[in-house]
């Protein structure tokens, strides 16, 4: 009920392609659902955030798409650049849950 | 600077010892969490303040592991007779209150190793 299911591990995307990452999550309710970007030794950086209200977010080359129905949301990254080669994670959290539960992450690296 | 700030960055000790872990948060957030991170992995919860409280300890692993934060800002996150099982990246986060759509802002960690 807790978990949250992020898929694929890892993900190797050319430059100026598309990358997508996946998650899936089982408690309904959950109603914030924010994605971090990290780089080796850094801490994790929040990157974009989507509420269940709404089905679709972007802030420049990233969109979340949100499906509340099959309790899925995605990471679009458009144009990827090498510079987006980083560890994401995706995390969930809701009502009377502060703390997030994060995906395991997924490992992107954007070929120049 | 403004964002979280964990000290030390790098810490390696040999099993069987303390060690002490702080977090400074962002100045006014009243809220401040601890996670685990373990090589490849995700992060796992520790412990949750809000304020010099901490109404959720569930994620810690045993009991050689323990928190506190005093006057609302500084935590320190101790583990005591350290184990190998023990290696990973601690991380804080922080954010303005403790609600679930807050976003919680990260420092850099502190890797420990255990020898």
């Amino acid at each position: 009920q807790q978990q949250v299911k992020q898929s694929p591990q890892s993900l190797i995307v050319q430059k100026g392609g598309i990358s997508i990452i996946n998650c899936a999550y089982e408690n309904t309710a959950f109603d914030y659902f924010p994605w971090y970007q990290q780089f080796p030794g850094k801490g994790p950086a929040l990157l974009i955030a989507i509420r269940p209200d709404v089905s679709e977010k972007k802030e420049g080359r990233f969109t979340i798409s949100f499906n509340k129905s099959a309790k899925q949301f995605s990471l679009h990254i458009m144009d990827s650049q090498p510079g987006d080669s980083a560890t994401y994670f995706c995390a969930a959290s809701g009502s009377g849950t502060y703390k997030y539960i994060f995906g395991t992450g997924t490992r992107l690296k954007v070929l120049a | 600077g403004a964002g979280v700030s964990q000290s030390p960055s790098n810490k390696v000790t040999e099993k069987g010892k303390d060690v002490e872990l702080r977090c400074d948060p962002i100045s006014g957030h009243t809220a401040l969490y601890w996670y685990r991170q373990s090589l490849g992995q995700g992060l796992e919860f520790l412990i949750y303040f809000q304020g010099n409280s901490a109404p959720d300890k569930s994620g810690l692993p045993s009991d050689r592991f323990s928190a506190e934060r005093t006057g609302g800002s500084v935590s320190t996150l101790t583990i005591q007779r350290t184990q190998q099982e023990d290696s990973a990246v601690y991380l804080c986060a922080s954010s303005l209150y403790s609600d679930s759509n807050q976003p919680q802002h990260f420092g850099d960690g502190t890797r420990l190793s255990i020898l």
